[in-house]
């Protein structure tokens, strides 16, 4: 059965820090990795997919299959970064979320 | 378009009652999920339609829940009876062909159930 495991719950940085929220995931397949944020008082919502290899509000993700990892990166901290990340892995039609990590960026 | 939207925002009742939360997909998708996010474990789906039709309830934590889906356009989610243990905040979200596709989130039901 797949499974996303975040195993930080929270994360506090200093504005200008770099930032790592970890990821791994077990999945017997090839997997489809997504990460969704949720800022305060909005909606969940998507940041990132790794097919799409792309950099979202200067966040990137690289998946590691030796690993089993997705971890999302950021160089440079900003305080608009604070929410809650979730990493997810899609299995048929359905997505697997992770539990979860509430990243605070601090002044 | 208004994106997904549910009702009610807010909910409190007692244990015993019967709570039934509703939730309008984005027009054109054609799944719809719903999932429960608490502290302890995070985001977890409940169930998800496809074209109006379950495809998987494995997640329904026991048969107090049930979920339907008439129409392209409404859903509920249903806990008869409701328990402490089931408040949460409950999501429902839509996508056009799923899986891979971005989902699009509703704003979320806080249940309380005292």
């Amino acid at each position: 059965a797949q499974r996303v495991t975040q195993p930080e719950k929270l994360l506090s940085v200093f504005k200008g820090a770099p930032v790592e929220l970890k990821c791994n995931y077990s999945y017997s397949g090839s997997p489809e990795l997504f990460w969704y944020v949720q800022y305060s008082r909005q909606r969940l919502q998507l940041l990132l997919r790794h097919i799409s290899r792309e950099s979202i509000k200067g966040f990137t993700a690289d998946l590691n299959k030796g690993e089993t990892s997705f971890h999302l990166k950021k160089p440079f901290a900003q305080e608009e970064d604070s929410a809650m990340y979730y990493c997810a892995l899609e299995s048929g039609s359905r997505l697997t979320f992770g539990e979860g990590t509430q990243l605070t960026v601090n002044p | 378009d208004a994106g997904v939207i549910q009702s009610p925002r807010h909910e409190v009742t007692e244990m015993g009652q019967e709570v039934t939360l509703r939730c309008k997909p984005i027009s054109g998708h054609d799944y719809l999920f719903w999932y429960r996010q608490t502290m302890m474990r995070g985001l977890e789906l409940l169930i998800y339609f496809n074209n109006n039709v379950p495809i998987d309830d494995s997640g329904m934590p026991e048969d107090r829940f049930s979920a339907k889906m008439p129409n392209a356009s409404f859903s509920t989610l249903k806990i008869q009876p409701s328990e402490p243990r089931d408040s949460a905040v409950y999501f429902c979200a839509s996508s056009f062909h799923g899986g891979a596709y971005e989902q699009y989130f509703g704003p979320g039901t806080r249940l309380t159930v005292t």
